[in-house]
């Protein structure tokens, strides 16, 4: 079963252009992750915030956490070509179990 | 420092076989966590082997089992293909388990067809 849930499910922006994502889960969480996958291959972590945490960066990336609403976002920022990819978010709820939503595609036009 | 690999990159196989697929942790990790990733969708939690042993499971049947050896690498075999198993299946490895949890590494992927 999916808990987390990417939103929205595609994305189509101008590169250099800030790309922003938006992942809903259900159930309390240790740690939320965000993942980048290339064409169906390995994914790649991009950062892990802990459910004390409201934000963090790396980088060109800006992850908020809202533990009351069950959400967090991906913010990425001067997107590249390169940054043409799936994201997911993925939730553990403390039973070792990390969940993955279904993605969201991104696109950077040039 | 060689991250997680997995082995084969792509196999198939007809329908009613048996696969095993093989995953090597990164190194100093002692977690290994199978998944399933069909088209299109995100990864599908099939189990987590710590200390050699399954710990979690997700919503998988029998078909599907596993093995970790002493030196934290570890199987993952299906049996009774069918058509639906058609996915890449992806090895993650981790450090420990329990709070705080750490990040996962992921493998490239077995990639199977099921035919």
């Amino acid at each position: 079963s999916q808990q987390g849930e990417e939103d929205p499910q595609a994305l189509s922006i101008q590169e250099g252009e800030n790309a922003t994502m938006n992942c809903s889960y259900k159930t309390s969480i240790n740690n939320l992750q965000w993942y980048r996958q290339n064409s169906g291959r390995g994914l790649v972590h991009l950062i892990l915030i802990r459910s004390n945490e409201r934000e963090k960066h790396s980088g060109r990336l800006r992850v908020t956490l809202d533990t009351s609403k069950k959400s967090s976002s991906l913010l990425i920022t001067a997107s590249r070509a390169a940054d043409t990819a799936s994201y997911f978010c993925a939730t553990d709820a403390g039973d070792d179990k990390i969940i993955f939503g279904k993605g969201t595609r991104l696109h950077i036009l040039p | 420092d060689a991250g997680v690999t997995q082995s084969p990159t792509h196999l198939i196989k007809t329908r009613g076989q048996q696969v095993t697929l093989r995953c090597s942790p990164k190194s100093g990790h002692d977690t290994v966590s199978w998944y399933q990733q069909a088209l299109g969708q995100g990864p599908q939690f099939i189990f987590q082997y710590y200390e050699e042993e399954e710990r979690q499971r997700g919503n998988f049947p029998d078909r599907f089992s596993g093995h970790q050896f002493p030196n934290y690498s570890s199987e993952l075999n299906v049996n009774a293909l069918l058509l639906g198993d058609s996915a890449l299946y992806l090895c993650a490895s981790s450090l420990g388990v329990g709070f705080p949890s750490t990040e996962a590494f992921f493998g490239q992927g077995t990639r199977l067809t099921v035919v």
